[in-house]
């Protein structure tokens, strides 16, 4: 099976810069996606690496450690948009792309 | 394209009711996803699938049942709702595939979200 570790809630200001951390155990490990999702709405894709390093999106970029089994998301220039809540998610080597889903970081942004 | 569309939006059913909620996507995509979300939690998968008639368990499956008859369209049905079935449901789909160059292909890793239905089971 899997599992996933991160924060549930991470506060910050405007202009700040916020990482969020995702730890993982996986029995069959392909890639690990984060996705956004503001309250009352459905979960939108942001990146994905599938090999170890950074990806780099405008202000957010993602970064992988296959070793260490760890990613983390990095927001910059944070905007009050940005509070919504952030979700890892591994996708794993057997058929149909399926994703297990982290418990989610929720990111509240103050001016 | 409308991408990924659900209905019902909202549902109140009572304990031992059965429904059937709908997911459609025009967007030719060939796998399909059932999850459902708890408050403050993140997705579990139910039931998915890879193409039209095909169906597979996912991580929560008891309680319910799927059907892939069409390829756009994905249904998720409850045959004697719960209050512990009470949670958001939403569905998502994927192409699966991306073709790259000389006739390759690698598997596609972004899933497209419908708006989600607000199931409450009394």
């Amino acid at each position: 099976g899997q599992s996933l570790e991160q924060p549930s809630e991470v506060t910050a200001v405007e202009g700040a810069i916020v990482q969020i951390n995702c730890t993982y155990q996986t029995s069959g490990f392909y890639g690990l996606s984060w996705y956004q999702q503001h309250d009352g709405g459905a979960p939108t894709f942001l990146s994905y690496n599938g090999l170890d390093g950074l990806e780099e999106t405008g202000r957010f970029s993602s970064f992988l450690s296959r070793s260490d089994s760890y990613g983390y998301l990095l927001l910059q220039e944070l905007q009050m948009k940005d509070s919504a809540s952030y979700f890892c998610a591994v996708r794993d080597r057997a058929a149909g792309n399926k994703l297990t889903f982290g418990g989610g970081t929720r990111v509240l942004v103050k001016p | 394209n409308a991408g990924v569309t659900q209905t019902p939006k909202f549902r109140v059913l009572k304990t031992g009711q059965s429904m059937t909620l709908l997911c459609a996507q025009d967007m030719n995509h060939e796998y399909m996803y059932w999850y459902r979300q708890d408050p403050g939690m993140g997705l579990r998968l139910i039931h998915y699938s890879v193409g039209e008639g095909t169906t597979a368990k996912g991580e929560v499956p008891d309680g319910y049942n799927v059907s892939r008859l069409k390829k756009q369209n994905f249904l998720l049905g409850l045959e004697s709702a719960a209050p512990s079935q009470t949670s958001v449901y939403f569905c998502a789909s994927t192409p699966g595939w991306e073709g790259i160059g000389r006739g390759g292909r690698k598997s596609y890793n972004e899933q497209f979200f419908g708006p989600g239905t607000r199931l409450t089971v009394l």
